[in-house]
C-alpha cells in the first residue's frame, strides 16, 4: 500500500524559516514526480513545487521562488520542502503527493499545517 | 499564470447528474489533455477521480467522467449520491517547466 506521511509543520514566526518533510512507503520512490501541494484555511489547493525522479528537473511556484526549495533523497524515501522568509499567507496546510506524471497526483499524504504567526 | 475558473457551487438530488465545468486557457486546458479532477471531502486529503480529461483511476466509480472542449474541461457526476458531497478541484498541465494550474473548487451539494 502506498503511504505518503508528512512531518515538520508548526507554527513559526514571520521571517522563519521551516523544513517539511514526506516519507513514502509501499512504492519505488525513485520512479515517481513527486510534489508539494497546499491548501490556506478554507482556501483552494495551489502547487507549491515538484520534482523529476532523479531530482535534475524542480519547479517552484512564483509566489514563493528564492523563499522555497524542493529537494528529495531517493535513497532516503524522502521528499522535502525547505521554506525561507515566511509570511503568514504562507499559512496552510502543505500536502505531499506522488504524481504519475502531468499532474496525475495518485496518492496523497495527510497533509502538515503551517502556521505563520507572531 | 492564472487559476483555472469554476463555479464555486453546484448541486442536485440524489439520483440525478451535475456538471462542473472548468475554464482556462489554449496554453493549459485547451492546449493539452491533460486535464485530472480531484475530490476532497473536508479534512482530507484530495483524491484522483479522472485523468487525461475522460479516464478513471482503477476503483473510481463509473458514475464518475469527465470531457473536455476547447479551453474548457467537465466533470460529470451521473446518479449523485450522499457521499459524493464534496469540493471538486480541476487541474491542468501548462507546459513544461510551469507548475500545473489548480481551479478555484466547488462544493457540491447533494440535496
Amino acid at each position: 500500500e502506498v503511504q505518503l506521511v508528512e512531518s515538520g509543520g508548526t507554527l513559526v514566526q514571520p521571517g522563519g524559516s521551516l523544513r517539511l518533510s514526506c516519507a513514502g512507503s509501499g512504492f519505488i520512490f525513485s520512479d515517481y514526480w513527486m510534489g508539494w501541494a497546499r491548501q490556506a484555511p478554507g482556501k483552494g489547493l495551489e502547487w507549491v513545487a515538484n520534482i523529476k525522479p532523479d531530482g535534475s528537473v524542480k519547479n517552484h511556484v512564483d509566489s514563493m521562488k528564492g523563499r522555497i526549495t524542493i529537494s528529495r533523497d531517493n535513497a532516503k524515501n524522502s521528499l522535502y520542502l525547505q521554506m525561507n522568509s515566511l509570511r503568514p499567507e504562507d499559512t496552510a496546510i502543505y500536502f505531499c503527493a506522488r504524481d504519475l506524471g502531468w499532474y496525475r497526483a495518485d496518492s496523497w499524504g495527510r497533509g502538515t499545517l503551517v502556521t505563520v504567526s507572531s | 499564470q492564472s487559476a483555472l475558473t469554476q463555479p464555486p457551487s453546484a448541486s442536485g438530488s440524489p439520483g440525478q447528474s451535475v456538471t462542473i465545468s472548468c475554464t482556462g486557457t489554449s496554453s493549459d486546458v485547451g492546449g493539452y489533455n491533460r486535464v485530472s479532477w480531484y475530490q476532497q471531502h473536508p479534512g482530507k486529503a484530495p483524491k484522483l477521480m479522472i485523468y487525461d480529461v475522460n479516464k478513471r483511476p482503477s476503483g473510481v466509480p463509473d458514475r464518475f467522467s469527465g470531457s473536455k472542449s476547447g479551453n474548457t474541461a467537465s466533470l460529470t457526476v451521473s446518479g449523485l449520491q450522499a457521499e459524493d458531497e464534496a469540493d471538486y478541484y480541476c487541474c491542468s498541465y501548462a507546459g513544461d517547466n510551469i507548475l500545473g494550474l489548480f481551479g478555484g473548487g466547488t462544493k457540491l451539494t447533494v440535496l
